[in-house]
């Protein structure tokens, strides 16, 4: 399974659009990029999957990029309560109960 | 989406004691997922359960240590061993529902 790579944290404001980007230069060809959110004393919760292009559903959205070897997920407009972690993960679309877990990017919203 | 019990919610035991930690699943699975979260860290996953035969570990984790069944298609338990401080962490399991996994709430384990 590809390694991902994201920022360890990111501060926003309620109201603001959020961004995170992770990396995953060596995503292989049938891996899925799949976002994770997770509060404190929970397990995580799936928020998004996409394989290229742009995927939008209710809560978010994912931006590829053609070449893949990166991908954006965009919250618009966080309240408070979007404070978590947010975990980047890639492989394959078929098998995600075996999952690699990075570090995850802590955001915090302000009011 | 999958509704996914886990049972005790939180526990605190004595070093040298075993506690068995179980996952009940609203729906038949094939596969079913045991992973750790130590203290301000990520998951890691520590086995596979399949029905019907023997989990596969990870590397790092042995059976001896994180016994698993998996007696049917909706049920599943993890025990740890002979727990010492360091198996202080949250251990979750998941299911595949084939866009996504779902998560239990976790099992939050202190040694002392």
């Amino acid at each position: 399974l590809a390694k991902t790579t994201q920022p360890i944290s990111m501060d926003s404001y309620e109201g603001q659009e959020v961004n995170i980007t992770c990396s995953h230069n060596n995503i292989a060809t049938n891996d899925y990029i799949t976002w994770y959110q997770q509060f404190p004393s929970q397990g995580p919760r799936f928020i998004i999957q996409g394989y290229k292009t742009k995927v939008t559903n209710e809560v978010a959205s994912l931006f590829i990029p053609a070449d893949r070897k990166s991908s954006t997920l965009s919250l618009p407009r966080v309240s408070l309560s979007d404070t978590a972690v947010y975990y980047c993960l890639v492989g394959d679309g078929g098998s995600q109960g075996n999952l690699i877990f990075g570090k995850g990017t802590k955001l915090s919203v302000k009011p | 989406s999958a509704v996914i019990s886990q049972k005790p919610s939180r526990d605190i035991c004595q070093r040298g004691t075993s506690l068995t930690i179980q996952c009940q699943v609203d729906s038949q699975v094939t596969m079913m997922f045991w992973y750790r979260q130590q203290p301000g860290q990520s998951l890691t996953l520590i086995a596979t359960a399949n029905q019907g035969s023997e989990a596969t570990y990870e590397s790092g984790f042995v059976i001896d240590k994180f016994p698993i069944s998996r007696p049917n298609l909706t049920f599943s338990t993890l025990t740890v061993s002979n727990m010492s401080p360091e198996d202080s962490s949250i251990y979750l399991c998941s299911v595949d529902r084939g866009k996504g996994a779902f998560f239990g709430q976790g099992t939050r384990l202190t040694v002392v």
